[in-house]
């Protein structure tokens, strides 16, 4: 059972950066594929980007390529995605998932809501 | 890459069965088996319940079933319970570099 831990809620200005961790348990890290969605108030979901660990390529959506990264580390089993030049529009909870069946995500961290304000 | 369409809202009576559109385009839906479908109750993360348009994974009732046809593709709930009161979002596959869209979204209500 693969379980993926997000970190803490934030609270941050406008024009700062935050960054969000992800970190599994359960599984072999080399293999995983994270996916980072988000979810604005309200709003549906949006699929911002992913880290192929193993083969480390990193895909965005074009409409964050320049405004977030996505990294990930071994050592702790960890993905990450970072947020840059915060606006208040970034107010969202962002998610990460693993691709386990293909193209579609089965494991979900719990979420991490960060808030720009 | 503009969001694929769903209905707002679509609702039936316990035992019944409904179904929820997806429409893309060929650039998308029309042209990848890789859809897959969650379902988001308030306040929780999302669930997998399809995946490659038809597949189910282990653990997900199979009350839920997915297809496609051309541009569109649904998902079907038959005996409607009042668990399954929650939002519902299709995914596919692109070409474009956007490599996934989700769907605007579908409130379920059991009436």
């Amino acid at each position: 059972q693969v379980q993926l831990v997000q970190s803490g809620a934030e609270v941050k200005k406008p024009g700062s950066s935050v960054k969000v961790s992800c970190r599994t348990f359960g599984d072999t890290f080399n293999n995983f594929i994270i996916t980072w969605v988000r979810q604005a108030p309200g709003q549906g979901l949006e699929w911002m980007g992913r880290i192929i660990f193993m083969q480390n390529i990193i895909n965005y959506a074009q409409k964050f390529q320049g405004g977030v990264t996505i990294t990930a580390d071994r050592s702790s089993s960890s993905a990450y995605i970072e947020l840059h030049s915060l606006k208040s529009e970034d107010t969202a909870v962002y998610y990460c998932a693993r691709e386990v069946h293909s193209n579609s995500w089965k494991d979900w961290g719990q979420g991490t809501l960060v808030s720009v304000s | 890459q503009s969001a694929l369409t769903q209905p707002a809202s679509v609702s039936g009576s316990p035992g019944q069965a409904i179904s929820i559109s997806c429409t893309g385009t060929s650039s998308d839906i029309g042209g990848t088996n890789y859809v897959s479908w969650y379902q988001q109750h308030p306040g929780k993360g999302p669930k997998l319940l399809i995946f490659d348009v038809i597949h189910r994974p282990s653990g997900v009732s199979n009350r839920f079933s997915g297809s496609k046809s051309g541009n569109t593709a649904s998902l079907t709930i038959s005996g409607l319970q009042p668990d399954d009161e929650a939002d519902y979002y299709c995914n596919s596959y692109t070409t474009t570099s956007t490599l996934y869209v989700f769907g605007t979204g579908t409130t379920v209500t059991v009436l």
